[in-house]
């Protein structure tokens, strides 16, 4: 079976630091890997996603990832964060010997104060 | 592009009530799902469908049923709702069940 670490729960950052969320997944083979934004009321916005190739992936709004192999690892990274990432941001998987879609973590929830 | 349009936004139904959301996609996509979001719980999928007509049980089916009558269109119904329920339906589509989702803004149920 597979799933999804976010180990941070709530992170909080001051406007125009940067900004590194991790991701932790298990899994046999090798997954497509996924992350999502939620901004309040909204539902999931998908930021970047990795299939394969290069293992550094460049989304929307500035954000990057970096998948890592051995290291079970799919962390997202912002050089300089605004007021508006204030949101939830989900990591998730893809594990295509997995009928049901992706697997989710259970999000991590960033405060940008200015 | 595309969007997905849920209805209602917000629902509030007694407890005991059956209770219906809907969900429309215009992406032409094979796959939609429907997932109920708690605080501090993630997304847990409670049914997707691969295709028009087929239905496919998620970890969080029971007290639950759905309906994919067109391509287009995703229903779920609480069949009995828990007093004190309060959490946000998420209705999603994807081409693929390995490809990226995408999903509706939600249904906000409240139970009273």
């Amino acid at each position: 079976a597979q799933s999804v670490t976010q180990p941070d729960a709530r992170v909080t950052v001051s406007e125009g630091a940067s900004l590194q969320l991790r991701c932790k997944y298990s899994y046999s083979g090798t997954p497509y890997l996924f992350w999502y934004v939620q901004y309040p009321r909204q539902g999931l916005q998908l930021l970047l996603k990795y299939y394969s190739g290069d293992p550094v992936v460049q989304g929307v709004n500035g954000f990057e990832a970096e998948f890592s192999k051995s290291n079970s690892s799919f962390h997202l990274r912002k050089a300089s964060v605004h007021w508006s990432d204030s949101a939830v941001y989900f990591c998730a998987l893809s594990a295509r010997d997995y009928a049901q879609g992706l697997t989710f973590g259970l999000g991590t929830r960033v405060s940008v104060f200015p | 592009g595309g969007i997905i349009t849920q209805t209602p936004k917000f629902l509030i139904g007694q407890e005991g009530q059956k209770l219906t959301l809907k969900c429309q996609q215009n992406f032409n996509h094979d796959t939609m799902y429907w997932y109920r979001q708690d605080s501090g719980k993630g997304l847990r999928l409670i049914y997707y469908s691969i295709t028009e007509n087929d239905l496919q049980k998620g970890d969080l089916s029971e007290g639950y049923d759905a309906s994919r009558e067109k391509k287009s269109s995703f229903s779920l119904t609480v069949t009995s709702a828990q007093k004190n329920e309060m959490a946000v339906f998420l209705c999603a589509s994807s081409p693929r069940l390995d490809t990226e989702v995408f999903f509706g803004k939600g249904t906000r149920l409240t139970v009273v």
